[in-house]
């Protein structure tokens, strides 16, 4: 089947603005993930959903971030009022449940200007 | 927090050699897992190890999960061009549900 997919794979922003990153998961997965990779960098835990329930929401960087995960399916993520050092690529994966393997999405490269 | 050191940071080797790098934390996992990222795509799994001592092969790689459970190692043998890319290490750990990411290793395999 279809692998994890996100949308947009890029996006461009003024500073001020807010952004929605959307993640679909592989068919079946109960547990999401996101991460923030900044240039020449290793992953950033963001935060991760099991079901529609968020149990560790500590990897998130400010209040201006936030996730919602809707029927165990797809994930927003909503960064309000953007910074330049929000410009990173954020990265989604999925997994069959907690502890199980990940499977990434291929990403949203994020420029905030 | 947990945290894992990778290394080297980068390698730059001839097409043909065998490549090693390495992953080691103050904390034990109980999973490792090897994942490579092409630019401009998400990191894909090459190997996950599951217990102790583990050894797995995939092809030309070879990964071992540590004895300790603190580390893990990942060897390409005959590199290729199209093994170029970022490979991070990755450890689980069940006491806190996360999935911990080392800095990466950027190859680079000149022909």
């Amino acid at each position: 089947g279809a692998g994890v997919s996100q949308s947009p794979s890029n996006k461009v922003t003024e500073k001020g603005k807010d952004v929605e990153l959307r993640c679909d998961p592989i068919s079946g997965h109960t547990a999401l993930y996101w991460y923030r990779q900044s240039l020449g960098q290793g992953l950033e835990f963001l935060i991760y959903f099991q079901g529609n329930s968020a149990p560790d929401k500590s990897g998130l960087p400010s209040d201006r971030f936030s996730a919602e995960r809707t029927g165990g399916s797809v994930s927003t993520l909503t960064i309000q009022r953007t910074q330049q050092e929000d410009s990173a690529v954020y990265l989604c994966a999925s997994s069959l449940a907690q502890g199980e393997t990940q499977y990434f999405g291929p990403g949203t490269r994020l420029l905030v200007l | 927090g947990q945290q894992l050191n990778q290394s080297p940071q980068s390698m730059f080797i001839q097409e043909g050699e065998d490549v090693s790098m390495n992953c080691t934390s103050s904390s034990i996992f109980n999973t490792w897992l090897w994942y490579k990222q092409d630019p401009g795509e998400g990191p894909v799994l090459l190997i996950a190890l599951y217990k102790a001592g583990e050894l797995t092969s995939n092809g030309r790689l070879t990964a071992q999960f540590g004895i300790t459970r603190k580390d893990s190692f990942l060897n390409i043998s005959a590199s290729i061009p199209s093994d170029v890319g970022i490979y991070f290490c990755a450890g689980y750990s069940s006491n806190t549900g996360k999935l911990i990411f080392g800095q990466g290793t950027t190859l680079q395999v000149k022909p």
